[in-house]
This record gives C-alpha cells, sequence and structure tokens, in this order.
C-alpha cells in the first residue's frame, strides 16, 4: 500500500524558513520513474504546485517561489524534505505531497500524481 | 509558465445530468493533461491521465477527451458523490501548473 504523510509546524513567524517533511511507504524513490512533488492550497483557493523531485535527484521548482525553495530527498529515509524561506502570511495554506509514477500510454510515459498525502496545514503569523 | 484556464468556475447540476468541464492551456500540451477531483477538506485524487486515460478505480462515468490546448472532463451521469471542486493540470512540462478549479454543486 502506497501512502505519504506531510509533516510541519502549525504556526511559524514572518521571515522565518519553514520545513517540511513528506514521509512514504509503498514505493523508493531509488525506482526509476518515480517522483514526489509539494503542491498547496491557500484556504478556499486552487492548487498550486512547488517543487518537485525525481528518483534521478532531478529537481524542479514553481517559477514563481523558486528563490525561497530548496527540495531534497532521503531515501534511506523514505523521505522528500522542501524547505521554504522568509515566510509570509500569504503562504498561510495546506501543504501536500503526492507522488507520480511514469505509465506508458500509446509509447509515451505519462505522469499523474496518483497518491497524496492527507495535507498538513501551516499558518504564518507573528 | 503554462497557464491553465477552465470554465465554467462553477456549475449546479441535479443528479443524472451530463456534465461537461473544459479546460484551456496556453500553449500545446500535447496530451498532457491531468484531471483531479477534491472534496472538502481531502486531498484531490486523479480521475484522469494522459487527457482521457482513467485512472484504476475511477468510475466509468468519468471521462476525458481533448489534446494541444483544448480539454474535456466530462461525467456521463452525475453521482451524489460526484459534488466536488475539478482542476486540470498540465504535465507537459516544469514548473506545472493547474486551473483554477471548477465547483459543482448542487441545483
Amino acid at each position: 500500500q502506497v501512502t505519504l504523510k506531510e509533516s510541519a509546524p502549525a504556526l511559524v513567524k514572518p521571515t522565518q524558513t519553514l520545513t517540511l517533511t513528506c514521509t512514504f511507504s509503498g514505493f523508493s524513490l531509488r525506482t526509476s520513474g518515480i517522483r514526489v512533488s509539494w503542491i498547496r492550497q491557500p484556504p478556499g483557493k486552487a492548487l498550486e504546485w512547488l517543487a518537485r523531485i525525481d528518483w534521478d535527484d532531478e529537481k524542479f521548482y514553481s517559477t514563481s517561489l523558486k528563490t525561497r525553495l530548496s527540495i531534497s530527498k532521503d531515501t534511506s529515509k523514505n523521505q522528500v524534505v522542501l524547505t521554504m524561506a522568509n515566510m509570509d502570511p500569504v503562504d498561510t495554506a495546506t501543504y501536500y505531497c503526492a507522488r507520480s509514477r511514469g505509465i506508458p500510454v500509446a509509447g509515451y510515459y505519462y505522469y499523474g500524481m496518483d497518491v497524496w498525502g492527507q495535507g498538513t496545514t501551516v499558518a504564518v503569523s507573528s | 509558465d503554462i497557464q491553465m484556464t477552465q470554465s465554467p468556475s462553477s456549475l449546479s447540476a441535479s443528479v443524472g445530468d451530463r456534465v461537461t468541464i473544459t479546460c484551456r492551456a496556453s500553449q500545446s500540451i500535447d496530451s498532457y493533461l491531468n484531471w483531479y477531483q477534491q472534496k472538502p477538506g481531502k486531498a484531490p485524487k486523479l480521475l484522469i491521465f494522459a487527457a482521457f486515460s482513467l485512472q484504476s478505480g475511477v468510475p466509468s462515468r468519468f471521462s476525458g477527451s481533448g489534446s494541444g490546448t483544448d480539454f474535456t472532463l466530462t461525467i456521463s451521469s452525475l453521482q451524489p458523490e460526484d459534488f466536488a471542486t475539478y482542476y486540470c493540470q498540465q504535465s507537459y512540462g516544469t514548473p506545472f501548473t493547474f486551473g483554477p478549479g471548477t465547483k459543482v454543486d448542487i441545483k
């Protein structure tokens, strides 16, 4: 059974750095084609993709947030960590991690985020 | 970045109705389009990947179509458990981007 679970402090102060941890089971980030993304959702708003790390340690970031984000993996612990610097109240949101794996369709590989964590809510306030 | 738009932003429908949601990309994304369903307080759920491929376990009343820039999610006969918000997402290139969502509620 594939599961992911996010953990983070529920409250951070403005200007602090947020550390989000995604702990997963049922798959390995050593396996070719596996990816883990972070996505957030402010209250009442749409989903926003933040970052992704792939099985081969390739890393990708949101254009608007890339100067504040850093993603890493610890394959021995089955964890993916995202840090977000210089937190602001507008960063108040539920943060999700999700797995993708390549599925072949008509000769090409397609990646949907097929398993999500339950999300962790982070508030930014002084 | 590739911009995704959806229409309508919300709709009201009755059980048994056929519902169609449209998603448009700001440039061609071939068939790299996914659809998700999200219920209040829950994580999104993958419904469709590769524009038309049904994710395992998703009822066959859900279907997807389109390629290039224009895509459609259709629910052939709306069920009570389908009242939710639906998002499209492009996986053609990073950064990935989501549409703004379409909320489907009860008429």
